[in-house]
């Protein structure tokens, strides 16, 4: 089984709306922290968000904010008011911290968001 | 937060030989990690390089083809031996934070191996 599942591989929103990119998550830790990066063509890795499986509020990060359900094991990153420079690539990760030595993040395929005028 | 820097940050290869890049961090860090991404798919993670001792590689990684290097606490070097057109990918440092618990990127290698 996948341990991240991002199912929209591709996402398209108007400048200044909020999009919301699903994130699912699949562990028997309890204890992980779970992240989203993003990906301009660049090519380089820009952290986002963090939260962390025993935080009771969601992360927030400025127009990022991680709506964490962990009952349902989702961890779904919403951005408010997009702008052009927020197209990019964008993944979640897990870090299990008793499974593999707690050290490795393990990717999801992405989300590629486009931003509108 | 750390900067890390790479070199080079892009390289043309020919097949067959080997490649060595270089992972630099403005600060000391217990653990620094490589991460590999290929065209149009996710990272996956090389090994970790830990300083004083050998690197831990992951399940599909060899030291052989990925000798890897740490010789002190803000640098790491990753090589890619006897290179193939499949080894052609984004090459990519990480370094965790254990304070903020966050973990950051360095630029990329992108390479391309002809």
């Amino acid at each position: 089984a996948q341990k991240i599942t991002q199912t929209q591989p591709g996402m398209f929103v108007q400048e200044k709306e909020a999009v919301t990119l699903d994130c699912t998550y699949d562990t028997s830790d309890q204890s992980y922290g779970l992240f989203w990066y993003k990906q301009p063509s660049s090519g380089e890795m820009i952290f986002l968000i963090y939260q962390g499986s025993y935080d009771e509020q969601n992360a927030t990060e400025g127009r990022y904010s991680l709506n964490f359900q962990k009952a349902r094991k989702s961890a779904n990153l919403v951005i408010s008011a997009s702008q052009l420079g927020d197209s990019a690539m964008y993944f979640c990760a897990m870090r299990e911290f008793f499974t593999g030595g707690g050290n490795k993040l393990t990717f999801g395929t992405g989300t590629q968001l486009k931003v509108e005028l | 937060s750390a900067v890390i820097s790479q070199k080079p940050s892009r390289d043309i290869c020919q097949r067959g030989t080997s490649l060595t890049i270089q992972c630099q961090v403005d600060s000391q860090v217990t653990m620094m990690f490589w991460y590999r991404q290929q065209p149009g798919q996710s990272l996956t993670l090389i090994a970790t390089a830990n300083q004083g001792s050998e690197a831990t590689y992951e399940s599909g990684f060899v030291i052989d083809k990925f000798p890897i290097s740490r010789p002190n606490l803000t640098f790491s070097t990753l090589t890619v031996s006897n290179m193939s057109p499949e080894d052609s990918s984004i090459y990519l440092c990480s370094v965790r934070d254990f304070k903020v618990e966050t973990q950051y990127f360095g630029p990329g290698t992108r390479l391309l191996v002809l």
